[in-house]
């Protein structure tokens, strides 16, 4: 079956260490999305890729970074300079009919 | 720029009962519009969207909504929710059809016997 698959569920990052969410989607979506979710927050964008080898910033880019080499997979990293990295992260993509999410990965700092 | 808002943070109904659940958008164009369902610790599962035509929309699980242009509303109802249908509830807009999303906030439903 077609979907989005993330991986970790769960990661755990010591403080000043950089770490790689991986997202991996086998429906030839040309567009794939990253989200973070807090409680009481929603969902907010922190990047976006529409086409292979090209990625925009969303509203909450500062401290992560991605990359887009395969039109199947959308790493995101989370680095060090991300101040407050505990969350649960959803990873998606575009198709005419809205969105196909992943199951999401929490991450958290220890 | 264009927003969501869903109005209600937490809804608590009876199983059993109707339940409805509000949201509003602001945009200067008929916005594609999604509503979203989320169990915890899941991803999010597409109930219903609506991109033009009939204004009311029939979704899975029961679940329906109506497009009111005048209100800029998107409400989704459900007749009779079940133990089930408890879950936090997205809607979202799009200003096309292969667009980013706008989220709003989220609708927390608990459903007691």
């Amino acid at each position: 079956d077609g979907g989005i698959t993330q991986s970790p569920k769960y990661l755990f990052r010591k403080e000043g260490q950089n770490v790689t969410l991986s997202c991996e989607q086998n429906l030839n979506h040309d567009a794939m999305y990253w989200y973070r979710q807090d409680p009481g927050q929603g969902l907010r964008l922190i990047y976006y890729s529409q086409i292979v080898n090209d990625f925009q910033k969303g509203d909450i880019a500062e401290g992560y970074s991605v990359s887009r080499e395969k039109k199947e997979s959308f790493p995101l990293t989370v680095t060090s300079a991300q101040k407050n990295p505990t969350a649960f992260y959803l990873c998606a993509s575009r198709w005419v009919h809205g969105y196909t999410f992943g199951s999401g990965t929490r991450l958290t700092v220890v | 720029a264009q927003s969501v808002t869903q109005p209600d943070i937490h809804i608590t109904v009876s199983e059993g009962a109707s339940l409805e659940l509000r949201c509003n958008y602001s945009y200067g164009a008929t916005p594609y519009l999604f509503w979203y369902v989320q169990s915890p610790g899941q991803g999010l599962q597409l109930l219903l969207k609506y991109f033009s035509g009939d204004t009311l929309v029939q979704g899975i699980k029961g679940f329906e909504a109506e497009f009111k242009r005048s209100q800029s509303s998107f409400n989704l109802r459900k007749p009779s929710v079940h133990w089930s249908d408890a879950a936090e509830y997205f809607c979202a807009l799009s200003t096309d059809s292969w667009g980013k999303f706008q989220f709003g906030a989220g609708t927390q439903v608990v459903v007691t016997p």
